[in-house]
C-alpha cells in the first residue's frame, strides 16, 4: 500500500535548526515536494526532489534518498513565521498526477 | 495572475443538503485537482482532471460525491446529500503537465455539515 510518514509535531527556538524526516512506500516514485501550510491557508510549494542528494533554496534545503525511501527538509535561521505545517508528498508517476500526501508536521517556533 | 479561485469560502448547511463547491483554475493549467483536508485523515486526493477529463475518481470517498470539469476555467464539486462528516476543508489545485508539476492551491472552501 501506499504510506507517507512525517512526526506529527516538532517545536524549536528561534535562529535554529530543524530537520524534518520523511518516509515513504508507494508503488512508484516520480518524486519528491515539501509543502508549507499556515494555519488556515492553503499549503504553498517550498522544494522538489527527483534525483538523490540536497536542493537547496535559501534557508530551507531539501534531502533524498531513493534507496531508502527517505527524505527530509531542513530548516535553517528559524523565524516565528517559520510556524506552520510542512507537507511531504510523493508524485507517483512521471505524467502530471496527483500527490500523495503525508499528514504534515506541525513546527513550533518560540522566541 | 489571480491563483485558483474557490467559492464559496465558508458554507455552513445542514445534514441532507446539497453542497456545490467551485473551482477556477489558473488560466493555462492542464490539470485541475480536489482534495479534502481534515485532521485525521490529512489531505486527501478526491479526483482530477486532464483537459477536463476526469482521470481518477477512485478517492471520491461516495456516490454522494460527483466533480465536472464542464470547460477549462471551471469545475464544480457536488456533495449530495451531505453528512456531518463531509464536515472539512475542501482544496482545488491546478498544474502544467510534465516531470516537475508543482501544484498550486486555492484558498479552500471550509465546510460545516450540521
Amino acid at each position: 500500500g501506499q504510506n507517507i510518514d512525517q512526526p506529527t509535531e516538532m517545536t524549536a527556538t528561534e535562529g535554529a535548526i530543524v530537520q524534518i524526516n520523511c518516509t515513504y512506500q508507494t508503488s512508484g516514485f516520480n518524486g519528491l515536494f515539501w509543502y508549507q501550510q499556515h494555519a488556515g491557508e492553503a499549503p504553498t510549494f517550498l522544494s522538489y526532489n527527483v534525483l538523490d542528494g540536497l536542493e537547496e533554496k535559501g534557508r530551507f534545503s531539501s534531502f533524498l534518498s531513493r534507496s531508502k525511501g527517505y527524505s527530509y527538509l531542513l530548516l535553517k535561521e528559524l523565524q516565528m513565521k517559520d510556524s506552520a505545517s510542512y507537507l511531504c508528498a510523493v508524485k507517483q508517476n512521471q505524467a502530471g498526477t496527483a500527490l500523495i500526501f503525508g499528514k504534515g508536521t506541525t513546527l513550533s517556533v518560540s522566541s | 495572475d489571480a491563483g485558483v479561485i474557490q467559492s464559496p469560502r465558508h458554507e455552513v448547511t445542514e445534514m441532507g443538503q446539497e453542497v456545490t463547491l467551485r473551482c477556477k483554475p489558473i488560466s493555462g493549467h492542464d490539470y485541475l485537482f480536489w482534495y479534502r483536508q481534515t485532521m485525521m485523515r490529512g489531505l486527501e486526493l478526491l479526483i482530477y482532471f486532464n483537459n477536463n477529463v476526469p482521470i481518477d475518481d477512485s478517492g471520491m470517498p461516495e456516490d454522494r460525491f460527483s466533480a465536472k470539469m464542464p470547460n477549462a476555467s471551471f469545475s464544480t464539486l457536488k456533495i449530495q446529500p451531505s453528512e456531518p462528516r463531509d464536515s472539512a476543508v475542501y482544496f482545488c489545485a491546478s498544474s502544467v503537465a510534465g516531470a516537475y508539476n508543482e501544484q498550486f492551491f486555492g484558498p479552500g472552501t471550509r465546510l460545516t455539515v450540521l
